[in-house]
Parts: C-alpha cells; sequence; structure tokens
C-alpha cells in the first residue's frame, strides 16, 4: 500500500494567483498522477507525472495553467495558475503502488476555493 | 479504456445486502474491472479488483459474468457507514498499465437506519 499526503490540505484564494499543491508518498512510486473533483462531480484526470519525463496533459488541460513538478519518486507538485472561480474543485493525486494488482492510491486532496 | 455505465444513485437499509451493478460492453481482453468507495470530502479507496467468475475479499464480492460486460459489486449486510459513492472502472493491469483511471458518475449509495 501506499500512504499519500497532501499540503495545504484547503485553501482560499483570489483571482489571478497561483497555488502550489504538494503531494508526499511515503514510498519510491514511479506512476504518479493529478486529478480535479469539481463539486458534485466524478474525478477527472488532469495528467500523469512519471517521474524522469515530462508530465502527459490529458485533454482540455495545458501546462501552463497547471505546470507540474516530480522531483523525485516520492513527491510531486502542482500548480493551478493564474486562477479563476471555476478552477474551485477539489485536486488530488494519486499512485500506482507495489504489487500484481497495481492499486492505485489517492490522497485525501486539497480543497480549493477562487474568490 | 472501456466506458462504464452505473446507476446514479440506489437507497439500502442496514443490515441489507446491495448489489451495484456496472456496463461495460466494450471491456477490452487485458482490462481488468475495479471498484473504488469515496466517501465526502476523501479520496476514492480500492475496494476490489478482478477479471472473471466471482472474487471475494472481507469486504466485499464481485461479480463478473463469462462476457465481462458487466460486473457486480456486492456488499453483505451494509450499514450506516457504507454510504458513499462507489465507482467502477475497467483498465489494463499488469506490464501494460499505464495507470490511467477514467471515472465514470459512480453510484451514490444511501443507507438508511
Amino acid at each position: 500500500s501506499a500512504v499519500i499526503s497532501q499540503k495545504p490540505s484547503r485553501d482560499i484564494c483570489q483571482r489571478g494567483t497561483s497555488l502550489t499543491i504538494q503531494c508526499q508518498v511515503d514510498s519510491q512510486v514511479t506512476m504518479m498522477f493529478w486529478y480535479r473533483q469539481q463539486p458534485g462531480q466524478s474525478l477527472t484526470l488532469i495528467a500523469t507525472a512519471n517521474q524522469g519525463s515530462e508530465a502527459t496533459y490529458e485533454s482540455g488541460f495545458v501546462i501552463d495553467k497547471f505546470p507540474i513538478s516530480r522531483p523525485n519518486l516520492t513527491f510531486s507538485t502542482l500548480t493551478v495558475s493564474n486562477m479563476s472561480p471555476e478552477d474551485s474543485s477539489i485536486y488530488l493525486c494519486s499512485v500506482v503502488a507495489g504489487g500484481s494488482t497495481d492499486t492505485q492510491y489517492f490522497g485525501p486532496g486539497t480543497r480549493l476555493t477562487v474568490l | 479504456l472501456a466506458k462504464t455505465t452505473q446507476p446514479i444513485s440506489m437507497d439500502s437499509y442496514e443490515g441489507q445486502e446491495v448489489n451495484i451493478t456496472c456496463s461495460h460492453n466494450n471491456i477490452a481482453t487485458n482490462d481488468y474491472i475495479t471498484w473504488y468507495q469515496q466517501f465526502p470530502s476523501q479520496g476514492p479507496r480500492f475496494i476490489i479488483q478482478g477479471y472473471k467468475t466471482k472474487v471475494t475479499n472481507e469486504v466485499a464480492s464481485l461479480f463478473i459474468p463469462a462476457d465481462r460486460k458487466s460486473s457486480t459489486l456486492s456488499l453483505p449486510r451494509v450499514s450506516l457507514s457504507d454510504t458513499a459513492v462507489y465507482y467502477c472502472l475497467v483498465g489494463v493491469h499488469g506490464s501494460g498499465n499505464t495507470g490511467k483511471l477514467i471515472f465514470g458518475q459512480g453510484t451514490t449509495l444511501q443507507v438508511k437506519p
């Protein structure tokens, strides 16, 4: 299994500013993902952040808006840039960890409110 | 990645068995079926995964028919704490796993006293 922590757990930000969300895993993992969950909605994959390569973004998400860093096998950051109220969501990181099941583990999420 | 279809919501009472069925008509040969549970203000949590027939763990059972075009998550004797959203996902397993999970709408299970 994997234990994932995220910082901050929540934040309230002004439009036009940027917020960097940190994701820390208690073990080394290759595959790490960032998701967004808008209020009352399901999860949407933003990007895949594998160590040693550039992040791969899903359709509708771009690097200028959501730059991602993956400096090592236990850590990643997602920045939400030039925020607008439409960016208000829960942002979650997840990892694929261990064993033959390739189970994906999720962090607790960062609840972002943009005013 | 195969699309999945689930009921949007279900109601049950404490002590009952709950069965949530998921359709995945376009499931590929290498795809496994995985179910996640999400409580409010938490990230999704892995429940169970299977490829065919029946899988059982301490939390749930997963029934998969021979054609694999659907699957049923069975929760025995639910309690109020089982109130959550349940997601059915299909994806590649093992060495071919890109890790990508595409979440559908999920099923909101409300357990009543």
